[in-house]
């Protein structure tokens, strides 16, 4: 089966950097993915790394290491439109289904 | 295209009733699942689909059934409302492979009394 483990709660200030840690185990390992989900919304797609290294969209990146079965999101300029909850999430094997870690509360203060 | 639509947003039920909460995708992808979400917990997969015809369980799926026969349309069925069910509903949908994306639907408000 799979498992993830991120931190429940991050706080941080509008335009500084904040990193959301993901550590997973997996029967085999198919790819860590990233959703972000405001309040009352809907979780939407963020990034997915399949391959060791950074994968940069815009201020927000994604890294993976598969040696350490770790993973993190970073976000830059923080603003405060970016308090949300983050979620982590991998693939079985088959890529039948996605499983989700329990989420990183995000909240940015001015 | 709409995307991925789910009805209705808000629900009431008295323990022991049962209904169905409905799920449909216009973007002809083969993957459908269903997610709930409690507060300050993650999405836990209840039901998944890989076509039309076929289903599997996920982490959670007592107490609740699905069926597929379209390729747009994934309900999922109640059978007998209990407290704790009350959640938040997602429904999803993607293209099979590890990385593509995956499309949540608005989300189902339940409350079970």
């Amino acid at each position: 089966g799979q498992s993830l483990e991120q931190p429940s709660e991050v706080t941080a200030v509008e335009g500084a950097i904040v990193q959301i840690n993901c550590t997973y185990q997996t029967s085999g390992f198919y790819g860590l993915s990233w959703y972000q989900q405001h309040d009352g919304g809907a979780p939407t797609f963020l990034s997915y790394n399949a391959l060791d290294g950074l994968e940069e969209t815009g201020r927000f990146s994604s890294f993976l290491s598969r040696s350490d079965s770790y993973g993190y999101l970073l976000l830059q300029e923080l603003q405060m439109k970016d308090s949300a909850s983050y979620f982590c999430a991998v693939p079985d094997r088959g890529y039948n289904k996605l499983i989700f870690g329990a989420g990183t509360r995000l909240a940015v203060h001015p | 295209n709409a995307g991925v639509t789910q009805t209705p947003k808000f629900q009431v039920l008295k323990t022991g009733q049962s209904m169905t909460l409905q799920c449909a995708q216009d973007m002809n992808h083969e993957y459908m699942s269903w997610y709930r979400q409690d507060p300050g917990m993650g999405l836990r997969l209840i039901h998944y689909s890989v076509g039309a015809g076929i289903t599997d369980q996920g982490e959670v799926p007592n107490g609740y059934n699905v069926s597929r026969s379209t390729t747009e349309d994934f309900p999922l069925r109640l059978l007998s409302a209990a407290p704790s069910q009350t959640s938040v509903y997602f429904c999803a949908s993607r293209t099979q492979g590890a990385g593509e994306t995956q499309y949540f639907g608005p989300g189902t408000r339940l409350l079970v009394l």
